[in-house]
C-alpha cells in the first residue's frame, strides 16, 4: 500500500509553546490530506482537511486558530498547535487517500502518528 | 454522523471465527476498514465500493450490503495477530471519511 510518513513521532513540550507535526505521502502524490485526534481508548476524531493550495476545512468544535494547517507541496502537509495546553495532549495521524477520479472510492492510509504530550 | 459498530469488545480462542458490523444513517460510497495495534496508527485492511468492488488483503473478507448501508468483517480461523482495535470507516457524499466506536478483539492461545 501507499506509504505516509509523520514527524516526529512523539513529542513533549511545556504548556504555551508551540508544536509542529508534518506528514508526507513518500510515493503518491496527495492534493488532500486529513488531521486526525484520538484519545486513549476512543475512536479517530477528523480535526481538519488539508487541501494543497487552499486553506483547510476544520470540523466543527475545532479551532483553526489553535490548530494550524499548511499544505504547502503535494506531498507535504503540517500541522502546528499552537500555545499547547495539557488538554492537547493526543495521539495525532494524518491520512491521505491515494489519487483517483473519485476520492470517495480511493483507498485511504494512515500515517504513524505523533504522540504529543504537554506539561 | 458516526456509523455505528457492534460487538464493542470480543475475545475468541486461536482458530475460532468472528464478525464486526458496521451501519450507518446514510447512503454511502465506500467503507473502509482498519486494525489498529495499541499505541499505532491504523493499518488499512480493506475498501468496499459501492456497486461491489473490493480492495484490500487476500486473507480479510468483508460485505457491503449498499441497501442497507451495512458492511461486515469476517475474521476466518482467527490467529494471535489479529488482535486489536477494528475501525470500520464511512465516505457518503464528499471527501470525509468518518469512523466507528470501534471494536476491541483479543485472541488467545
Amino acid at each position: 500500500g501507499a506509504v505516509v510518513s509523520q514527524h516526529p513521532s512523539w513529542v513533549i513540550c511545556k504548556s504555551g509553546t508551540s508544536v509542529k507535526i508534518e506528514c508526507r505521502s513518500l510515493d503518491f502524490q496527495a492534493t488532500t490530506m486529513f488531521w486526525y485526534r484520538q484519545f486513549p481508548k476512543q475512536s479517530l476524531m477528523l480535526m481538519a482537511t488539508s487541501n494543497e493550495g487552499s486553506k483547510a476545512t476544520y470540523e466543527q468544535g475545532v479551532e483553526k486558530d489553535k490548530f494550524l494547517i499548511n499544505h504547502a507541496s503535494l506531498t507535504l502537509s503540517t500541522l502546528t498547535v499552537t500555545s499547547a495546553h495539557p488538554e492537547d495532549s493526543s495521539f495525532y495521524i494524518c491520512s491521505a487517500p491515494t489519487s483517483g477520479p473519485s476520492s470517495s472510492y480511493n483507498e485511504q492510509f494512515f500515517g504513524p502518528g505523533t504522540r504529543l504530550t504537554v506539561l | 454522523q458516526q456509523p455505528v459498530q457492534s460487538p464493542q469488545a470480543v475475545i475468541l480462542r486461536e482458530g475460532e471465527d468472528a464478525v464486526i458490523n458496521c451501519s450507518s444513517s446514510k447512503a454511502l460510497y465506500s467503507v473502509h476498514w482498519y486494525r489498529q495495534k495499541h499505541g499505532e496508527a491504523p493499518v488499512f485492511l480493506m475498501i468496499l465500493l459501492k456497486g461491489g468492488e473490493q480492495k484490500g488483503h487476500e486473507k480479510i473478507s468483508a460485505s457491503f450490503n449498499e441497501k442497507k448501508q451495512q458492511s461486515s468483517l469476517y475474521l476466518t480461523a482467527s490467529q494471535l495477530s489479529y488482535s486489536g482495535t477494528y475501525f470500520c470507516g464511512t465516505k457518503a457524499a464528499g471527501n470525509k471519511l468518518t469512523f466507528g466506536g470501534g471494536t476491541r478483539v483479543l485472541v488467545k492461545p
